[in-house]
This record gives C-alpha cells, structure tokens and sequence, in this order.
C-alpha cells in the first residue's frame, strides 16, 4: 500500500510556463517532506523541503506548498526551463519531534518534459 | 571533495552468483540507506543503517545482506536468494536532518 503517492507519471510543459507536480500522502504522522530530482542514471539531487508547521517553502524558481488537510503536497515550477527535465520524486518521513529518524518513503516519481 | 561513491557503475552477474557493491563516505554521516529502483516503481528501501555496528531492514530487504564496520562504508551484497536483482541500486547517507544525499548509482544486471 503506497503511503506517498505521485498519481501523474508524466507532465510535459512549453518553456517559460508554470510546472505544478503532484503528491498525496496516507500517514498523518508524516510531518517532513523533500522534492528530489533525478536525471537518467545518476543518483537523486535535493531540491527543496517543507515542515509540516508550514505551508509554504521558496527557493528560486522552485515553491513547495502543503495542506496538510487534505494531505497533499505540489512542487511549483516557475519558470520551467529545458533544463528542468528530469524525474521528480516526492518523499515524506517522520521527524525526530515525532519519534521517527527520518527515513524517507517515496513516491513514484513524475516525468517532466519541458519543452523549448 | 565530499561525497558519496558507488561502484562499480556497472555490473553483470550470471544467474547464482553472490555481488557486493560498494558505497564510501566521506560526508561524516552517520545514517546510511541503500535503495532499489525499477521502472515505474520509484524508490525502494532495501537496508539501512542509523550507527555503526547496527543496521535495520527496510521494506525488501529478502535476498540482500549488509555490514556497517565502519562510519564511511555500508557495503551491500545482492545473494542468489534475490529473485530478481536486475535494478539501479542507489546508496545514501544523511545527517539526521531529513535530507538524503544519494550517489551515482550501480546498475545491476543479471545475465
């Protein structure tokens, strides 16, 4: 049973526009949650991470948003550029506040093609 | 510079035989993870370990076996009990701080 979910295996975008990606969670509990990227054969990058006490977390082009309400998470990407192009996974742990070490559970992954 | 070293990148194995591959850091980390990738399936904890001498299954840990002798190395060894091993293999350590720093990656091919 999946506890972190990315329902869109893929998202293509024009360049220049707004890449919104996807991620709903089953365990309350989860109170940390990351964006990786990856590219083809190589390890996973960090991109960005929110805590649960909040809703919101900006980096650059990049904003995480949280409700935790509904449990659901989305990466936005402002602008896309080519470059942009990879897998993105979503993850969630419990922190140590929660009596948990962090161990990440991922979801799927999402392809995002962005297009010149 | 610090970072974390998977190897071999690549790596071939008949059908029976036992592989171990190896994962190094030099980031002081004390929490290491090995994960498995297969297409459409995202990300799979094998093994990991939280503190030297100690480490913990994860969700598909069968057919796989590891040590942590020592804070830079959690080597894992992929057995003919692994039904199918043929996967990308990601190695990972992390400061407690939530985010993992991942390597390149082995990937495993059974022949």
């Amino acid at each position: 049973d999946q506890q972190v979910k990315q329902n869109s295996p893929s998202l293509s975008v024009q360049e220049g526009r707004i890449s919104i990606l996807n991620c709903d969670y089953t365990n309350s509990m989860f109170d940390y949650f990351l964006w990786y990227k990856k590219y083809p054969a190589e390890g996973p990058t960090f991109l960005i991470s929110i805590s649960s006490i909040k809703d919101k977390n900006e980096d650059g082009r990049f904003t995480v948003f949280l409700n935790k309400s509904a449990k659901h998470l989305s990466l936005h990407i402002v602008p896309s550029q080519p470059g942009d192009s990879a897998v993105y996974f979503c993850a969630a742990s419990l922190g140590r506040s929660s009596g948990g070490s962090y161990i990440p559970t991922f979801g799927r992954g999402t392809s995002l093609i962005v297009h010149p | 510079d610090g970072g974390i070293t998977q190897s071999p990148k690549y790596l071939f194995r008949k059908e029976g035989q036992n592989v171990t591959l190896s994962c190094e850091q030099n980031l002081n980390h004390d929490a290491m993870y090995w994960y498995r990738q297969d297409p459409g399936q995202g990300l799979r904890l094998i093994y990991y370990s939280q503190i030297v001498n100690d480490f913990q299954k994860g969700d598909i840990a069968e057919g796989y076996s590891v040590s942590r002798e020592k804070k830079e190395s959690f080597p894992l060894t992929v057995t003919s009990a692994q039904k199918n091993p043929t996967a990308f293999y990601l190695c990972a350590s992390s400061p407690y701080t939530g985010e993992l720093f991942f390597g390149e990656g082995s990937r495993l091919t059974v022949l």
